[in-house]
This record gives C-alpha cells, sequence and structure tokens, in this order.
C-alpha cells in the first residue's frame, strides 16, 4: 500500500516556470524523502526532510514540510526541459520505504 | 563506486519459465531492498535485507517468488514459474543504516512474460 499520495498527478509547464508538487501521508513519519525517476531509468535521490524541520533547499529544489497537516510539497524553481521525469514522495526511514504514486511533470522549451 | 548495478536490463521469457534477475549493490550499504514498478500499482517494496539476511518478505507476491543474499556484493530474485502478469520494472536498491543520502537505485530490469 503507499504511503504518500502525490497531487497533481500530472503537470505541464513552459521553461523558466515553477513546478509545484505536493505530497500527503497517512502516518506520522520521522523524515520524508523526495526522488526523481527519468523515462526508463532509476530513481535518483533528491532529498531528505526530517520531522523537525520544515523547509530545505538544495540547488533550485524548495521543500517544505508540515507534519500538522501530514503534507509536503517540492518547488522547482526556474525549471527547464531536462527536469521532465516523475517525481516520488517517499517516507518510511533506511530500513522501508515506501512511495507515492508520483507526479508526472513535463516541461516545454 | 559504479552504483547499483542490475542484470540484465531486459528481459523476454515464455510463461512457465523460470527468471532470475541480479543486483550487485554499492560496497559498504548494509540494506538492500526489492522493488517491482508497475503503471497499475506503482512502486511496491517487495522484499528488503539488512546485512545479507532477509528482514521483511511481506511484499513478495507469491510463493513463485523468492531472493535471496548469499554475500554483501550479491542478490537474486526469482521468479518461477514465471507469469504474463509478472511483467514489470524490478529495480534494486541498496542504502546504509545512516539512510542521510537516501536509496540508491539500480536501473532496473524490465521483464516481459509472454
Amino acid at each position: 500500500s503507499q504511503q504518500g499520495e502525490e497531487d497533481p498527478q500530472a503537470l505541464s509547464i513552459q521553461e523558466g516556470e515553477n513546478a509545484t508538487m505536493n505530497c500527503s501521508y497517512k502516518t506520522s513519519i520521522n523524515n520524508l524523502q523526495w526522488y526523481r525517476q527519468n523515462s526508463g531509468r532509476g530513481l535518483v535521490h533528491l532529498i531528505l526532510i526530517r520531522s523537525n524541520e520544515r523547509e530545505k533547499h538544495s540547488g533550485r529544489l524548495r521543500v517544505t514540510l508540515d507534519t500538522s497537516k501530514k503534507s509536503s510539497s517540492l518547488l522547482i524553481t526556474a525549471s527547464r526541459a531536462a527536469d521532465t521525469a516523475s517525481y516520488f514522495c517517499a517516507t518510511g526511514g533506511y530500513n522501508k520505504l515506501i512511495f507515492g504514486a508520483g507526479t508526472r511533470l513535463a516541461v516545454h522549451p | 563506486d559504479a552504483g547499483v548495478i542490475q542484470s540484465p536490463r531486459h528481459e523476454v521469457t515464455e510463461m512457465g519459465q523460470e527468471v532470475t534477475l541480479r543486483c550487485k549493490p554499492i560496497s559498504g550499504h548494509d540494506y538492500l531492498f526489492w522493488y517491482r514498478q508497475t503503471m497499475m500499482r506503482g512502486l511496491e517494496l517487495l522484499i528488503y535485507f539488512n546485512n545479507n539476511v532477509p528482514i521483511d518478505d511481506s511484499g513478495m507476491p507469491e510463493d513463485r517468488f523468492s531472493a535471496k543474499m548469499p554475500n554483501a556484493s550479491f542478490s537474486t530474485l526469482k521468479i518461477q514459474p514465471s507469469e504474463p502478469r509478472d511483467s514489470a520494472v524490478y529495480f534494486c536498491a541498496s542504502s546504509s543504516r545512516t539512510g542521510v543520502g537516501g536509496y540508491t537505485f539500480g536501473s532496473g530490469t524490465r521483464l516481459t512474460v509472454v
């Protein structure tokens, strides 16, 4: 069963625009992670945010976490065509990570 | 490190045949995971190992599926006999106890059972 659920399922934007993806989860967590998957490839770890953190940045990525609402968001600023991929949130820690259904992001030149 | 290495990249087999998928985790990682990805069910955790010992195989769909990890650098996922509904992309991933860097995934094996 999936712990996290991403919203929207699909997102289509133009290069240079910002992309925001949301994730909701059901049970309490120690941390939440975001991954990217390019077509035909494995998942790549992007960022981890701990339950006592509210916001974290990595390059053009900004992740927020609201444990009271059991939700997280991933913001990609100034998107590029190379950001086209599926993005997944995941919870569960180092020993049993459960992934959401993902958001498919398409960035058009 | 070359990352998590999976083989083969693609496998096409006939229903009823045995299929063996292979994985070499990152050296020093003590956790190894097998996931299956389909359009209908997304990413499903099948089984994971800690220090070569299977810890949780509750995600293994049926007795036709089995996984082994004979040493720290090698794991297999076997399906016997295979069925068309087993068609999916199978991923292996590894991580360390700290989990700081998240999981490292292999490129996956695309299995097609005809």
